[in-house]
């Protein structure tokens, strides 16, 4: 079955430092997503993209975050200038409508 | 905004036994879909039942099944003879049935221990 692949699996970095988060979604999807997951709490929205543009975003979503679909094949989750708070698990997600399909994640730690 | 209340935060059950998750939710939407995702310690999230709100027969998924009670707004899990891999943290969420909107809202989360 076509999988959403995301990397790096586990990234560390230093607080103030910029990360990219990529994404592989399956290719006949039609609406991506990122969500949060911070160790031990729920999963959180964080942004939906859809026609290449962001088509929600959620009050996590600040202007250290950005989104973008380059190539029409990855999709990347920027963060500008961690913060300690930003250590938590992030979830690409992928599908045509109702039908979701998650990647397996990365382990975001900002030290 | 749509909230989703899983009010159980740990349960353990015996292998072959059966356990029922319950979450509510609260929404002024008439047409939406709820699901329960299934988070193994590996941390992937796994699609293990979706209900359409519209549809009255509960979901089933082999030994998962849903009951359904829409005036009520719940939608608890059951899991049927248990087994040691369903132990995991279970997520019940919320979607809204409109074009292009298709974040999910999720619960709390509620970890399922399975006991040999």
């Amino acid at each position: 079955e076509p999988e959403v692949t995301q990397t790096p699996s586990h990234q560390v970095t230093q607080m103030g430092q910029e990360v990219i988060l990529r994404c592989v979604p399956i290719s006949n999807h039609l609406y991506f997503y990122w969500y949060r997951q911070i160790l031990g709490q729920k999963v959180e929205f964080l942004v939906s993209f859809y026609n290449n543009e962001i088509s929600e975003k959620s009050e996590i979503f600040d202007d250290q975050f950005s989104v973008e679909r380059p190539d029409g094949s990855n999709f990347t989750l920027k963060i500008r200038s961690t913060k300690l708070e930003d250590s938590a698990m992030y979830f690409c997600a992928g599908g045509q409508n109702y039908g979701y399909t998650f990647g397996s994640g990365t382990r975001l730690t900002v030290v | 905004a749509q909230t989703v209340t899983q009010s159980q935060p740990e349960m353990s059950v015996q292998e072959a036994e059966t356990v029922t998750l319950s979450c509510t939710y609260d929404t002024s939407e008439n047409n939406y879909y709820l699901f329960w995702y299934k988070q193994p310690p590996s941390r992937q999230m796994i699609l293990v039942i979706r209900q359409e709100a519209y549809k009255q027969q509960n979901a089933t998924e082999n030994r998962f099944s849903v009951n359904f009670q829409k005036a009520a707004k719940s939608f608890s899990l059951k899991i049927s003879d248990s087994q040691l891999g369903d132990t995991a943290m279970y997520f019940c969420a919320f979607m809204k049935h409109l074009s292009n909107d298709y974040k999910l809202s999720f619960g709390a989360g509620t970890t399922v221990t399975v006991r040999a």
